[in-house]
Order: C-alpha cells, then sequence, then structure tokens
C-alpha cells in the first residue's frame, strides 16, 4: 500500500513564475492536508480538502493561493506569481474517512514533502 | 487548541532511554495527546497517541499523569536513526478529520 506521494521533491522557480505541488493521498484515504514548513519552525496548517470540497482555508493566504482535490486525480495546491517568502517545503498529509477514525484518531500520514525554492 | 510546551533540544548517547516531557496546562476533557517524528527532508510520522495512564506500542511508551497537564513520549535505547524533531500535539478528536497545529518540537541529537 504506497504511501502518501508528493511531486516533484524539489521545484524550482523564478519570481513572478507559477508553482503546481501534487500530492496523491493513500489508498481508501479521502481528506487531504497542505502544510507548510520553513527552516527550523514546525509545520503550519494551510488547507484541508476533502474530494471536491474545500472543508478548511484558514491557514491560506487570501491571495495567489489555491487548492483543489478533485474527483479523479491528485490534490493540487497553487501557487501564482510566486515571491521569495514563498520558498519552504510544502508537505502534504491524508486521512482515512471518518468513519474509521474511531480507534487511531485523527491520524495524518505525510508525504516526503515538496521544496519550493523562489530564485 | 491547548498551547503545548517542550523542550528545544536533548542530546543523547546511543543506547540509553530518553524522555522527552511536553506541557499542556491548559488540556480540555476531550483532547487527545499525539507524538509525531520527522527525521531531516521527511515528513512527520505518527509515533503514539494516548488519552490517560501509559500507552506502548513498539516505538515507544507514552506516560501521562492523572491531571494529563504534561505527557512524557519515553524511547528505550535510542540509536543514532532516532535523531529527529518530535512533536507533541494537543487537540480535540471529536471523530471528524481536523488540522494539525504544530509547535517547534524538540530536536533529538543521539551521538556514539
Amino acid at each position: 500500500n504506497a504511501g502518501v506521494m508528493q511531486n516533484p521533491r524539489h521545484l524550482v522557480r523564478r519570481r513572478g513564475q507559477e508553482a503546481r505541488l501534487r500530492c496523491s493521498p493513500m489508498k481508501g484515504h479521502s481528506h487531504v492536508y497542505w502544510y507548510r514548513q520553513l527552516p527550523e519552525e514546525g509545520l503550519k496548517f494551510m488547507v484541508y480538502l476533502q474530494k471536491e470540497n474545500i472543508i478548511d482555508e484558514s491557514g491560506m493566504p487570501k491571495e495567489r493561493f489555491s487548492a483543489e482535490f478533485p474527483k479523479e486525480g491528485p490534490s493540487i495546491l497553487r501557487i501564482q506569481q510566486v515571491v521569495r517568502g514563498d520558498s519552504a517545503a510544502y508537505f502534504c498529509a491524508s486521512s482515512p474517512p471518518t468513519g474509521r477514525q474511531t480507534l487511531a484518531k485523527n491520524i495524518q500520514y505525510f508525504g516526503a514533502g515538496t521544496r519550493l525554492s523562489v530564485l | 487548541l491547548a498551547k503545548t510546551t517542550q523542550p528545544i533540544s536533548m542530546d543523547s548517547y546511543e543506547g540509553q532511554e530518553v524522555n522527552i516531557t511536553c506541557s499542556h496546562n491548559n488540556i480540555a476533557t476531550n483532547d487527545y495527546i499525539t507524538w509525531y517524528q520527522q527525521f531531516p527532508s521527511q515528513g512527520p510520522r505518527f509515533i503514539i497517541q494516548g488519552y490517560k495512564t501509559k500507552v506502548t506500542n513498539e516505538v515507544a511508551s507514552l506516560f501521562i499523569p492523572a491531571d494529563r497537564k504534561s505527557s512524557t513520549l519515553s524511547l528505550p535505547r535510542v540509536s543514532l536513526s532516532d535523531t529527529a524533531v518530535y512533536y507533541c500535539l494537543v487537540g480535540v478528536i471529536t471523530g471528524t478529520a481536523s488540522k494539525l497545529t504544530f509547535g517547534t518540537g524538540t530536536r533529538l541529537q543521539v551521538t556514539l
């Protein structure tokens, strides 16, 4: 059973370009989360999605950032017109449907992350 | 969400037992305590979760006193590969999925 897959692992963009980060959740998982991590800091929540729905985007900047989790295909985190401050590691996590969360409470499974560098 | 406080860093020698304590004075009745481990250049990995008393799995033990205002992650006989950042998370588990709130964690360095 493959884990959470993120690609690319490393992404280099120049200021003003667009960055697209992809995340395929674990098989059977219907919840996807995106987090951002700056060096020497903990992960900061950005957005939580279920298939075709955004459940909580309270941690996502209002401009330039968007996320989707279509019915078919991976979840996409899109950053338009990137700036140097967007340079960070972006992690995706997934969790099973809530009906299967009884014993293992809200455990999230993380991918290896995408490291975005903005030149 | 209850705020957590844990040491910024800890050092240990290989083969020793390591105990990392997390303070969560404002923990609520419905909050669970969860620990994650993060290696460099990787995403966090779930280690253990508990509500009260003691929980043990193949990786670690989690000790939670009766007042639940703190918890201690115990790693028996650490090896070099246990060098990582360890995060203590406290939050409500309602049966519905929700975001996780990470602090800065405890950076454990294991040496020979």
